[in-house]
């Protein structure tokens, strides 16, 4: 069955440097991703799109790659500051539903 | 504030009760989606409205139902309640049916506490 992983463990970095969180997949060919940042007791809210057919998104300090043969995406946060310590959840679809396949998500926390 | 409301924000009940999530989509949205996310766990998709007509279904329990509305509000009844069930509630708004590209819009939870 279609699976996603997403590191389980919080990552610490500290403030100002690139933080890096992994989105894993199996059994799976997902023709979009997404990343969506989420607060404690609070909705998720998007981030970031990528297509299979690109190999790298960018939006400020945040950048997306794609490596369909690893069947993995990289989210980077550069210069990260405090402010940026949240969960962020990888997002795959279609599914044979037509709908997203989530990941559990990894608690990101920058200290100062 | 993603333009998505939900109601209520908090709900505390006991196993076998029966209750009624609310959501209210951002204007112009006429996609609804429901998501339960329990603790530690991804998010896990329920159901899917678009334009009042049920779209798509995913790991929703018998004991679940949902419907929208002519105004495209929607609503999450949850019947039978057991302690399983406790988890947070998502409603989620896009503009169509079609969330791979666009942005799915979430409102801020419906926290459900089953004793």
């Amino acid at each position: 069955s279609q699976k996603i992983e997403q590191n389980s463990e919080a990552l610490n970095i500290q403030e100002g440097k690139t933080a890096t969180l992994t989105c894993n997949y199996t059994n799976y060919s997902p023709a979009y991703l997404q990343w969506y940042r989420q607060d404690p007791g609070r909705g998720p809210v998007f981030l970031l799109l990528i297509r299979e057919n690109e190999k790298e998104k960018r939006k400020e300090r945040l950048k997306v790659t794609f490596d369909t043969t690893l069947k993995q995406s990289l989210f980077h946060i550069t210069a990260s500051q405090p402010a940026d310590s949240a969960t962020y959840l990888c997002a795959l679809g279609p599914d044979s539903n037509y709908q997203l396949i989530w990941g559990a998500g990894t608690k990101l926390i920058i200290k100062p | 504030d993603s333009g998505v409301t939900q109601t209520p924000k908090h709900l505390i009940t006991a196993t076998g009760q029966r209750v009624t999530l609310r959501c209210s989509p951002r204007s112009g949205d006429l996609s609804v989606y429901w998501y339960q996310q329990s603790l530690d766990q991804g998010l896990q998709f329920l159901i899917q409205y678009y334009n009042g007509e049920e779209r798509a279904k995913g790991n929703i329990l018998e004991r679940f139902s949902a419907q929208q509305f002519p105004d495209l509000h929607s609503e999450l009844n949850l019947s039978s309640l057991e302690l399983g069930d406790s988890a947070l509630y998502f409603c989620a708004s896009s503009p169509r049916d079609w969330i791979f590209t666009d942005t799915q819009y979430f409102g801020p939870g419906t926290r459900l506490t089953v004793l």
